[in-house]
């Protein structure tokens, strides 16, 4: 059972076009991060969401806690080639690790 | 660049052998983590080390082992190695202070092939 459910897996949109990834769960977590991964690469961290309801703005990427603190959203405003990767979310349970999603894989097309 | 080292950046063996993958953390981060990414599996969390002992462990194998030294790097053992086992091991590093989320820094990883 996957504790951290992202969706949708692929997501392939235009330059320019608004788009909204989700991570949904039925756990509540004390804190929930976003990374992104280039290929090849390690993922890197973006963000951090500690407080039910939160929104955080990192220039055109916008961040939302859910109020039960059991869900994320991730929306990314006129997205641009440089935003292609895959988008994981992280879940923090007390002292236990961090739990990952499978990602979501997003393409932007010049 | 996170901070996070990690060496070999690629190895290839063949199926029954022994590798060793290393990892330094960031700089004043007292806790590393190991990962396994498989494109099927996403990343799978495998052991945590905590200041030299051992923190928690996810889903590793008893084939595998890890161990964190007196200056923090730590070691991944990967042995009787089989085809299955062919991903990308990445290694993180968090302060991981009480009371803070632990936000993971995460190295370039090493892409491991058996064949």
């Amino acid at each position: 059972t996957q504790l951290l459910e992202q969706s949708p897996q692929f997501l392939s949109i235009q330059e320019g076009e608004n788009l909204t990834v989700y991570c949904n769960s039925s756990s509540v977590f004390s804190s929930l991060q976003w990374y992104r991964q280039e290929p090849g690469e390690g993922p890197v961290l973006l963000v951090t969401v500690v407080t039910g309801g939160e929104v955080k703005k990192l220039k055109r990427l916008t961040f939302q806690f859910g109020d039960a603190r059991k869900d994320s959203s991730l929306h990314i405003t006129a997205a641009q080639p440089g935003d292609t990767g895959l988008y994981l979310c992280a879940g923090e349970k007390g002292n236990t690790p961090l739990v990952f999603g499978k990602g979501t894989r997003l393409s932007v097309i010049a | 660049d996170s901070g996070v080292t990690q060496t070999p950046k690629h190895l290839i063996t063949a199926t029954g052998q022994r590798v060793t993958l290393r990892c330094s953390p960031r700089s004043g981060d007292l806790s590393v983590y190991w990962y396994q990414q498989s494109l099927d599996q996403g990343l799978q969390f495998l052991i945590q080390y905590y200041n030299g002992e051992e923190r928690a462990k996810g889903n590793i194998l008893e084939r595998f082992s890890a161990q964190q030294f007196p200056d923090l790097h730590s070691e991944l053992n990967l042995s009787s190695l089989e085809l299955g086992d062919s991903a990308l091991y990445f290694c993180a590093s968090s302060v991981l202070s009480g009371g803070a989320p632990d936000e993971q820094y995460f190295g370039p990883g090493t892409r491991l092939t058996v064949t």
